[in-house]
């Protein structure tokens, strides 16, 4: 089965950096993404690791240790508009033709406070 | 370019109505998703659509649900004698490809309320 965990909530101080952990333990593996969801919006794509390491882009970077199960998402230099729920997302089981589904945890809500 | 539409936005229903909501898909887009959402809940997968190959319907709840999807392009998910377990918000999302690096990018939604 799949099992995405990640921390509910989490509360960090503008201009500050801030860690949200993902554990999974799913059926296959294929790749990790994060997504950022802003209350009542649509997720939007942050980033992407399928070897392990670090990826950056500006702001935020995304950690992943494929032997561990484990990634994080790295954000710095925290603004206002971080405000969101962080998803964590693996493509797992196999859907046929070459594809791969997409399973997501639950989400992390990161407030930013002044 | 546009993004993923998603129809009605809003749509409030009573318990035991059929319910159908629509996607459309960013053009060129093989990869078709369902997902739904309850309130505190993470993206629950329903069903998966990659060209013109046969659906993964894997997540698909009860068979009171069903989707398909018409020359590989607009999707439909319907919704049989809905219950009020089945209020939650409905997303779409289409990418490239249904592997590797290919991203999903989400429509906006469908928030479903059964009274």
């Amino acid at each position: 089965g799949q099992n995405i965990d990640q921390p509910t909530e989490m509360t960090a101080t503008e201009g500050a950096i801030v860690q949200i952990n993902c554990t999974y333990q799913t059926s296959g593996f294929n790749g990790l993404f994060w997504y950022q969801q802003h209350a009542g919006e649509a997720p939007t794509f942050l980033s992407y690791n399928v070897l392990d390491g670090l990826e950056e882009k500006g702001r935020f970077s995304s950690f992943l240790s494929r032997s561990k199960g484990y990634s994080y998402l790295l954000l710095k230099e925290l603004q206002m508009k971080d405000s969101a729920s962080y998803l964590c997302a693996v493509r797992d089981a196999y859907s046929g033709a070459g594809s791969y589904q997409l399973t997501f945890g639950k989400g992390t809500k990161l407030s930013v406070i002044p | 370019g546009a993004g993923v539409s998603q129809s009605p936005s809003n749509k409030v229903t009573e318990k035991g109505k059929d319910v159908e909501l629509r996607c459309d898909p960013i053009s060129g887009h093989t990869a078709l998703y369902w997902y739904r959402q309850s309130l505190g809940q993470g993206l629950e997968f329903l069903i998966y659509f990659q060209g013109n190959s046969a659906p993964d319907k894997s997540g698909l709840p009860s068979d009171r649900f069903s989707a398909e999807r018409t020359g590989g392009s607009v999707s439909t998910l319907t919704i049989q004698r809905t219950q009020q377990e089945d209020s939650a918000v409905y997303l779409c999302a289409s990418s490239l490809v249904g592997q590797g690096d290919s991203p999903l990018h989400f429509g906006n939604g469908t928030r479903l309320t059964v009274t």
